[in-house]
This record gives structure tokens, sequence and C-alpha cells, in this order.
């Protein structure tokens, strides 16, 4: 499979605790996004990478949400602190610099923070 | 302001028959692009067309196409020969910016969520 894969699918996690979320994109795209997603919304830019650079950040991204991309392959999305409200889909997704084409998606990691 | 708006939050269809997804988009960027996901219960988020602001005609992708009318900021899904397995959300979302700038953003809508019934 050559498409954009996300880990874990689920986490459930309590109120407080760290989580960390992986993405591979797809492997010669650059660019490299987080969204998140809440029930009956659209998703919600977080931040996005062109190879390890951070580009971009969304003032959603609080001080507790960290993203790193050090290779310029794999991305991680780490929340620390997690409170009730950061229950969400994030969403990964991938493209290739400098073309026209769509950003392809992974299919999200749900998390659940009781 | 929202820069993308869907005004439907539901709609049905009967398999076979044609069906018209709203959106407008709000941009006083001249270079933008726009594109429809279609996001079935599974979660995973599927491209189905893109339109860029400069492109001359509406895109057509198979059985979708883009009603693009710039002048009136809205850029309208349209199915044809609806599907059983057409049923899903459906999201229209715009990128501000040329190609290749750093605005790599999408603005996304809140969605329609489509049934097709038999």
């Amino acid at each position: 499979d050559t498409g954009v894969s996300q880990n874990p699918r689920h986490k459930i996690t309590k109120r407080g605790q760290n989580v960390t979320f992986r993405c591979d994109p797809i492997s010669e795209h650059n660019r490299l996004y987080w969204y998140r997603q809440t029930l009956g919304q659209g998703p919600e830019f977080l931040t996005y990478f062109q190879n390890e650079a951070q580009l971009e950040k969304s003032r959603l991204l609080s001080d507790r949400f960290s993203a790193e991309r050090p290779k310029g392959s794999f991305s991680t999305l780490e929340i620390q602190r997690t409170e009730q409200g950061d229950s969400a889909m994030y969403l990964c997704a991938s493209s290739l610099y400098g073309t026209n084409t769509e950003a392809f998606f992974g299919q999200g990691t749900r998390l659940t923070v009781v | 302001a929202q820069k993308i708006t869907q005004t439907q939050p539901g709609m049905f269809v009967q398999e076979k028959e044609a069906v018209t997804l709203d959106c407008t988009y709000d941009t006083s960027d001249p270079s933008y692009g726009l594109f429809w996901y279609k996001q079935p219960s599974s979660g995973e988020m599927i491209f189905l067309i893109y339109q860029g602001s400069y492109d001359q005609q509406n895109a057509t992708e198979g059985r979708y196409s883009l009603n693009f009318q710039k002048a009136r900021k809205s850029a309208n899904l349209v199915i044809s020969a609806s599907q059983l397995g057409d049923s899903a959300m459906y999201f229209c979302a715009m990128r501000e910016g040329r190609e290749g700038s750093t605005l790599g953003r999408l603005y996304f809508g809140r969605g329609t969520q489509l049934t097709v019934w038999p």
C-alpha cells in the first residue's frame, strides 16, 4: 500500500496524559499536513511541513501541540496534557510541492480523551 | 467570514439520478484552487475533483463535474448517475495562492451528507 499511513487508528487516553501520533506520507511527497476534524465539522488545518521545515502553524495549535518531521519523511504530532476538548479525528495528508495536484489523506487517528 | 460555505447539511437522491452539491467560497486572492473530497463512514478523505481559478473550462472526472461560476464565487459539484456507493459526506475545500506558494493549507466547508436511495 503506497498511500498515507497513520498510526494508531484509535487512541483512548486519560485526561492529562500525553499522546503521540505518527504519519507516513506517500514516499515522493515533500509536503505533509495535519488537520483536526470534530464531529459534524470539516477538517481544520493545524500545521504543515515542506520537507523537514514547518512552514505554517494554525492558531489552533496551542503550546500543548507539537509536530515534527525530522528527516522530511514521516511526521509525529504530540499532544501534551490532553484535555477532553482534544477528542477528535486527526488527519494527515501529503502532496507534492509545485504541482496543482490534490492532497492525499490518511485514514486518520481518532483520539478520545476520557 | 467563512472561507467555504456549504449550505446543504443533507441531500437525498435516487439511484441513477443526478445531484448537485452547493459550495460558495470567499477569497480576495486571484489565485486559488478548489477541491471536492468524499468522506465515507470509514473516515478517509477521498479526492474527487480539482478546479484552478484560472481554468477556463469546468473540471470533469468521470461522473463528477464541477460547475465553476467565478463571478458568483461558487463551485458546485455535480454527480451524474448516482450510485448507492456515493452515499457519504462531501466536503468542498479551497487553497489560496499560486501553485507552489508557501500557502499550503486547505480551508474546508462543513460538508454535505449525501444519501443515495434505491
